[in-house]
């Protein structure tokens, strides 16, 4: 079954420091991956999607990803983290067999410190 | 463009009571899905919509649970009777086409608190 795992449940870092939230997934084929940022309150914004090609994808917001499939990661960074980016990230892979709905980790949350 | 709208925002209601949320899509777009997402872990999905019919509804609760998208345009959700354990944020996203590179764009949610 095709599932993802963020292993950091809660990451806090400095203002203007780097940061790298970790996602691994698990399926078959080349997967459909995508991030998504939650603020409170609010939806979920797209960040950043990888379908196929270039590895390293750049996103909104100064947000890359970079897909490795021999580790099945898709890695979030950025390189000078900023108050405004403390939020929820989750990280998605497609369904491919259930018209591309997203199966979701349980999240990662920011705190920015100052 | 609009985003997708969702209404109401928050609904407190009695565990065996009925519930329904709306959901308006972005204009054009084909797909709709609905979410579950309880406090501390990711959206899960409940149904999911190609204009008016249900391509996956495999993990909605039939026996409490249910949606419809009559005109293939604006969504309702439905819970009778309501669980404590259906306290939780729904979210709807629409999509243009369904397919792999389109994004899902998702609305604020309705907050569902079961008392």
């Amino acid at each position: 079954a095709q599932s993802v795992t963020q292993p950091d449940i809660h990451i806090t870092v400095s203002e203007g420091a780097s940061l790298e939230l970790r996602c691994n997934y698990s399926y078959g084929a080349t997967p459909y991956l995508f991030w998504y940022v939650q603020s409170p309150g609010q939806g979920l914004q797209l960040l950043l999607k990888y379908f196929s090609g270039d590895t390293l994808v750049q996103g909104i917001k100064g947000f890359e990803a970079e897909f490795k499939r021999s580790q099945s990661s898709f890695n979030l960074r950025k390189p000078s983290v900023h108050w405004s980016d403390a939020a929820e990230y989750f990280c998605a892979v497609a369904l491919v067999n259930s018209g591309y709905a997203l199966n979701f980790g349980k999240g990662t949350s920011l705190l920015v410190t100052p | 463009e609009a985003g997708v709208a969702q209404s109401p925002r928050y609904k407190i209601i009695e565990k065996r009571q009925s519930v329904a949320f709306w959901c308006n899509p972005i204009s054009g777009h084909a797909t709709l899905y609905w979410y579950q997402q309880i406090l501390g872990q990711g959206p899960k999905l409940l149904i999911q919509f190609q204009n008016n019919g249900v391509v996956d509804d495999s993990q909605l609760p039939k026996d409490r649970f249910s949606a419809e998208r009559l005109k293939g345009v604006d969504s309702t959700l439905k819970i009778q009777p309501a669980k404590l354990e259906d306290s939780a944020v729904y979210l709807c996203a629409s999509s243009l086409t369904g397919s792999s590179n389109q994004p899902q764009h998702f609305g604020d949610g309705t907050r569902l608190s079961i008392l």
